[in-house]
C-alpha cells in the first residue's frame, strides 16, 4: 500500500540545537516534495519545496534533503527556537499537467523546542 | 483578498443533518482544493477545482459529499445526512494553478472549519 511516514512521536529538543524530522514514503515517485508548518487551530503554511533532481534546499535556518533512492526526505531546523514549536507536515507533490499539484500529506511530526 | 477565508470556523450539527462549508480563495487563484484533517491524522485530499470544473473528485469519501465552485471563486462543500465519522477539520487551499515551470505553486490554506457531528 502507499504510505508516507513521519516521526510519530513528538520531538522534544533544547533551544539552540538542530531539529531533524524524517519523512519516508513508499510506492510513490513524486516530482517534488513540500514541507509545511501547522500551528494549533491554523491551516498549514508552506515552507520549502524540493525537486527530485535536487539533493538539498536551504532557506534561512531550514534545510531539506531529498533522496529518491531511499525514498526519504529530511527536514532540519538549525539553531532552533521556542517559536519553531509546531507540527511539521511532509507532502508528496504529484504534479500533473495543467497546473494541478496533488499533495499527499503525512500525519506530521510535532516539534517542541524548550528554552 | 489577503488570504484564504473559510466559514463557519466551527459547526456543530446533529447526525443526519446537512451542512455547507464555504471557502473564499485568494483573488486570482484558479486552483482550489478541499482537504479533511481528522484528529492526529494527516490531511486527506477530497477534491480539486480548476476554475469552476472539478477534474479530480477522487477523494470524496461517499456520495453524501459534494462540492461546487461558482464564478471561479467561492467554493461550497456540502455534506448530506452527516455521520459522526464526518467530524473533522475541513481545510480549503488555493494556488495559482498555472503550469509548473520554474516557480513554486505552493498552496495557501485557510484556517479550516471544525465540524462536530453529535
Amino acid at each position: 500500500s502507499q504510505k508516507i511516514e513521519q516521526n510519530s512521536e513528538a520531538l522534544n529538543i533544547q533551544e539552540g540545537k538542530t531539529a531533524t524530522l524524517t519523512c519516508n514514503y513508499t510506492n510513490y515517485s513524486p516530482a517534488y516534495l513540500q514541507w509545511y508548518r501547522q500551528d494549533p487551530g491554523r491551516g498549514p503554511v508552506f515552507l520549502l519545496l524540493i525537486r527530485e533532481n535536487e539533493k538539498e534546499k536551504r532557506k534561512e535556518r531550514l534545510k531539506v534533503t531529498f533522496d529518491t533512492t531511499l525514498k526519504q526526505s529530511l527536514f532540519h531546523i538549525t539553531a532552533s527556537q521556542p517559536a519553531d514549536s509546531a507540527t511539521y507536515l511532509c507532502a508528496l507533490d504529484l504534479s500533473f499537467s495543467g497546473g494541478y499539484n496533488k499533495l499527499i500529506f503525512g500525519a506530521g511530526t510535532r516539534l517542541a523546542v524548550h528554552p | 483578498g489577503a488570504g484564504v477565508s473559510q466559514s463557519p470556523s466551527n459547526k456543530v450539527t446533529e447526525k443526519g443533518k446537512d451542512v455547507e462549508l464555504r471557502c473564499d480563495p485568494i483573488s486570482g487563484h484558479t486552483a482550489l482544493y478541499w482537504y479533511r484533517q481528522s484528529l492526529g491524522q494527516g490531511l486527506e485530499f477530497l477534491i480539486y477545482f480548476q476554475g469552476n470544473s472539478a477534474p479530480d473528485k477522487s477523494g470524496l469519501p461517499s456520495d453524501r459529499f459534494s462540492a461546487e465552485r461558482t464564478g471561479g471563486s467561492v467554493s461550497t462543500l456540502t455534506i448530506q445526512r452527516t455521520q459522526q465519522e464526518d467530524s473533522a477539520v475541513y481545510l480549503c487551499a488555493s494556488s495559482h494553478g498555472l503550469a509548473r515551470t520554474q516557480y513554486v505553486d505552493e498552496q495557501f490554506f485557510g484556517p479550516g472549519t471544525r465540524l462536530t457531528v453529535l
